[in-house]
């Protein structure tokens, strides 16, 4: 089973400011699938980025993902208020698939 | 438009089953794997099941494996998750999700979960 493990556990910016956010992989991440959703509290998850670096459909251009083989990482370019929100990683490239423990941004 | 409407959530005693229903329309259903994961109270994503589209190929985690059976019926557009022996660990809200077309093989297509349900909540307790 590959383990993901995301890091900060939390992070507290401003409005406007940059956002990095970690995903590390305990074995690599078979052709780079691996899947970035976001959650806002009493919603189901909505995906963000797919195969690592690929946006998902509607989702703004501040957000992107990158990285490959154990070590991934999405960045928010500049915070808007609806981005805080907690931020999951996740691998579907090998079954079982495996999601990271969450990244919450809160606002500082 | 893509929905997904899950049903068949609620409140039993450990030990008992439960059958979870996802309704979905606005895709060619028969075509695309789809995910089941659970989120317990004020915790993170846990994956659970997965079924290819065609072919019934089938994936668990070890939590569930041996209790727990997805299934689909391709002509009403439906995924289940059959549960059985519950425990209080097993409360939580259960997402279904369909899976994007990031890779395929003769099963049909699989990838990051472009679209999920909002969830029904099974609660295991005595």
């Amino acid at each position: 089973e590959i383990v993901l493990t995301q890091s900060p556990g939390t992070l507290s910016l401003s409005p406007g400011e940059r956002a990095t956010l970690s995903c590390r992989a305990s074995q690599s991440v078979s052709s780079s699938y691996l899947a970035w959703y976001q959650q806002k509290p009493g919603q189901a998850p909505r995906l963000l980025i797919y195969a690592a670096s690929s946006r998902a459909t509607g989702i703004p251009d501040r957000f992107s993902g990158s990285g490959s083989g154990t070590d991934f990482t999405l960045t928010i370019s500049r915070l808007e208020p609806e981005d805080f929100a907690v931020y999951y990683c996740q691998q579907y490239g090998s079954s079982p698939r495996t999601f990271g423990q969450g990244t919450k941004v809160e606002i500082k | 438009e893509v929905q997904l409407v899950e049903s068949g959530g609620g409140l039993v005693q450990p030990g008992e089953s439960l059958r979870l229903s996802c309704a979905a329309s606005g895709f060619t259903f028969s075509s695309y794997a789809m995910s089941w994961v659970r989120q317990a109270p004020g915790k993170g994503l846990e994956w659970v099941s997965a079924l290819s589209g065609s072919y019934g190929r089938t994936y668990y985690a070890d939590s569930v494996k041996g209790r727990f059976t997805i299934s689909r019926d391709n002509s009403k557009s439906t995924l289940y998750l059959h549960m059985n022996s519950l425990r209080a660990e097993d409360t939580a809200v259960y997402y279904c999700a369909k899976e994007g077309p990031d890779y395929y093989d003769s099963s049909g297509y699989y990838g990051g979960f472009d679209y999920w349900g909002q969830g029904t909540l099974v609660t295991v307790s005595s």
